[in-house]
C-alpha cells in the first residue's frame, strides 16, 4: 500500500527554537496534505489542508504563524513549529490524499518543548 | 459542527472473545464513515468504511453497518487475537470539499492470549 513517512521520528528542542517536521508521500502524488495534532489519550485534532503550490488552510484556532505549513511539492509538506514553548509538545501526525481520494497517514512526530 | 463519539477504554479482552466498539457520530448531511487502526509505532491505517446508510464495511474479519437512523457505526469483530492489539479510531467525512476527517478519542484495544 502507499507509505507516508515523517522526519523525524521525534525531536526534543528548548523553548524559543524553532522545528521542522517533514511528510513525504513516497510512492505517490498527493496534490493534498493534513497536518494533525494528538494529544495524549485524546484523538487527532487537524490544524490545516495543505495544497501543493497554494497556501495551507488552516483550522478555526490554530495559529498560521506558529504552525507554517509549506507544500512544496507533490511529495512533500513541511510542518515548521516557531518559537516552540512547552504547550507545543505533542504528537503531530500527517496524511497524504492520492488521486482516489484515500488518506494515508504517516507514523507521527513525537514533539517535546523544554 | 460534525463529531464523533467512540467508548472510552481501555478495552481488554481476552482471545478469541466477541468484540464490539461503539461508535456514534453527529454530523449534517450524508458523511462518509471510517475505522482506522493504529498499531504500535505504525500510523493509522484504515481498516474499513461505509459511504451511505446501511453499508456495512468489512476487513479482518472487523465488520461496522452505518446506521443512520441510531447515527452509529459500531465496530466488532466475532474472535479477536493478540495480533488485533492497537488503537482503534471512528472517523467520518462530510464529503464537501477538501473532505476533512473528523475523529473519535480512540480506543486501545489489548487482546490477552
Amino acid at each position: 500500500g502507499a507509505v507516508v513517512s515523517q522526519h523525524p521520528s521525534w525531536v526534543i528542542c528548548k523553548s524559543g527554537t524553532s522545528v521542522k517536521i517533514e511528510c513525504r508521500s513516497l510512492d505517490f502524488q498527493a496534490t493534498t496534505m493534513f497536518w494533525y495534532r494528538q494529544f495524549p489519550k485524546q484523538s487527532l485534532m487537524l490544524m490545516a489542508t495543505s495544497n501543493e503550490g497554494s497556501k495551507a488552510t488552516y483550522e478555526q484556532g490554530v495559529e498560521k504563524d506558529k504552525f507554517l505549513i509549506n507544500h512544496a511539492s507533490l511529495t512533500l509538506s513541511t510542518l515548521t513549529v516557531t518559537s516552540a514553548h512547552p504547550e507545543d509538545s505533542s504528537f503531530y501526525i500527517c496524511s497524504a490524499r492520492d488521486v482516489g481520494e484515500r488518506q494515508f497517514f504517516g507514523p507521527g512526530t513525537r514533539l517535546t518543548v523544554l | 459542527g460534525n463529531s464523533v463519539t467512540q467508548m472510552e477504554g481501555p478495552v481488554t479482552l481476552s482471545e478469541e472473545a466477541f468484540l464490539t466498539i461503539n461508535c456514534t457520530y453527529t454530523a449534517t448531511g450524508y458523511p462518509s464513515l471510517f475505522w482506522y487502526v493504529q498499531y504500535p509505532g505504525e500510523g493509522l491505517q484504515l481498516l474499513l468504511k461505509a459511504t451511505k446508510a446501511d453499508d456495512k464495511g468489512s476487513n479482518k474479519g472487523f465488520e461496522a453497518t452505518y446506521r443512520k437512523e441510531t447515527t452509529s457505526f459500531h465496530l466488532e469483530k466475532g474472535s479477536v487475537q493478540v495480533s488485533d492489539s492497537a488503537v482503534y479510531f471512528c472517523a467520518l467525512s462530510d464529503n464537501r470539499g477538501a473532505q476533512k476527517l473528523v475523529f473519535g478519542q480512540g480506543t486501545r484495544l489489548t487482546i490477552n492470549p
